[in-house]
């Protein structure tokens, strides 16, 4: 069974600085991982999905990597900006969970201008 | 043009009722979902369709019952409420059951008084 971790639970900088959100995740057999961010009440917007043949995607400012052998990702942000403030959750489906993405409990992300 | 849109956004019921959440989806995708996040922000999986026919069922109560009247359409029903039934619902969608292309609706707040 698929378990994600993410690390920390919740990260304060302050704006322009460059940060990482860490992503763990127990089955190797990983189709997809998908990064999202999540604003306070609202739904979840799709940042970045890297497919299991595939070691990074980016976009803009975000940068995301996956090392199925480790299981890890990270989510690299550039320059953040006090917009990028957000509840940013990684997710992950494979082959022991199908279609069926397993969470991990997000990093609440405050940027500080 | 919304590519996941939910019924309703908010909904605050008493105990003992009985409620459904409509979910429609136009992006052609063949799987639809619905997700529970619980007060505690986690995400977690409830149901999932593929062409109308269930493919995911997680243990939830038996008072939560989706039906699928065609692909494009998920809809969530749920019978005598409880306290505990308080969370943010989201439907999703995404192209065939492998799980690409994650599309999140913006979720229903349901709380029971």
């Amino acid at each position: 069974k698929q378990e994600v971790t993410q690390i920390p639970a919740a990260l304060s900088v302050p704006e322009g600085e460059n940060l990482v959100l860490n992503c763990s995740f127990t089955d190797s057999a990983i189709y997809n991982l998908q990064w999202f961010r999540q604003d306070p009440g609202k739904g979840l917007t799709s940042l970045l999905l890297i497919q299991s043949s595939q070691r990074e995607q980016t976009s803009g400012r975000l940068n995301a990597s996956l090392d199925k052998s480790s299981g890890r990702s990270t989510l690299y942000i550039a320059a953040s900006q006090p917009g990028d403030s957000a509840t940013y959750l990684c997710a992950g489906n494979g082959e022991t969970s199908g279609s069926r993405l397993t969470f991990g409990e997000g990093t609440q992300l405050t940027v500080n201008p | 043009d919304t590519a996941v849109s939910q019924t309703p956004k908010y909904l605050v019921t008493q105990m003992g009722n009985d409620k459904s959440i409509k979910c429609e989806q136009n992006l052609g995708h063949d799987t639809m979902y619905w997700y529970k996040q619980d007060s505690k922000k986690f995400l977690k999986i409830m149901f999932s369709y593929n062409n109308k026919e269930l493919i995911i069922n997680e243990t939830v109560p038996n008072r939560f019952s989706p039906k699928s009247p065609d692909k494009a359409h998920l809809n969530l029903h749920i019978n005598s409420l409880e306290l505990g039934d308080s969370a943010v619902y989201f439907c999703a969608s995404s192209l065939f059951s492998g799980g690409y292309g994650y599309t999140f609706g913006s979720g229903t707040r349901l709380t029971v008084v």
